[in-house]
């Protein structure tokens, strides 16, 4: 089983419907983060929490909302999505002790309509 | 305002020699580095990492570089394989109290290994 699970794996959806995309860790990390993966742009964070009291915007947080329901869940939410948050979406999570690197799920791919 | 820069969106290299992908950040704060490497239809994974105060590490075919003063590191793949055809993308962090902090990633670079 993966360490860091994304549910769904694909999505489609129109425009104006709330969705919201699903990230569980196995791995114990207090740090979970969610980026969305868009052509040309790379990976480009939207909200990172490092603890279950603690949620921090990222870089393109508009648009987007997240609950941290449990240091293993954290789920991100399209109140009313909209066709250019189409694009590949990764939780992952990182150990606050020291330099390490961060896990990555296997990503959701959405697509808005 | 891109913080991490890779400036070459794709990369070809024939079996057997050596790759060299380029990384560039603007924040002179960054003090740990880091290289993934992503599949289709599967998340990064993580390769190899640098802390700012190393020029060099090096991790059997795969070696990182950090200038800082030019605020430049490098990944170099010797020999490549076509196995590792995929996206590489680099990452910068910041270290509060001990510890990184989020991770700042560039547009990533496609790598492909010709046999």
């Amino acid at each position: 089983d993966a360490d860091v699970t994304q549910t769904p794996r694909n999505r489609i959806t129109k425009t104006g419907k709330r969705i919201m995309l699903e990230c569980s860790q196995t791995k114990g990390h207090d740090r979970m983060y969610w980026y969305r993966q868009d052509p040309g742009l790379g990976l480009r964070l939207i909200y990172y929490s490092f603890d279950v009291k603690d949620i921090n915007k990222g870089e393109i947080s508009d648009g987007y909302s997240v609950s941290r329901q449990a240091q293993a869940k954290f789920s991100l939410s399209l109140e009313s999505a909209i066709p250019n948050q189409t694009a590949l979406y990764f939780c992952a999570t990182s150990d606050p002790r020291g330099n390490t690197e961060a896990f990555f799920g296997q990503g959701t791919r959405l697509t808005v309509v | 305002d891109q913080q991490v820069k890779q400036n070459s969106p794709s990369l070809s290299v024939q079996e057997g020699r050596i790759s060299i992908l380029n990384c560039d950040y603007t924040n002179s704060m960054f003090d740990y580095f880091l290289w993934y490497k992503k599949y289709p239809a599967e998340g990064p994974t993580f390769l190899i990492s640098i802390s700012s105060i190393k020029d060099k590490n090096e991790d059997g075919r795969f070696t990182v570089f950090l200038n800082k003063s030019a605020k430049h590191l490098s990944l170099h793949i010797v020999p490549s394989q076509p196995g590792d055809s995929a996206v590489y993308f680099c990452a910068a962090g910041l270290n509060y109290g001990g510890a990184t902090n989020k991770l700042i990633f560039g547009t990533g670079t496609l790598l492909a290994v010709q046999p």
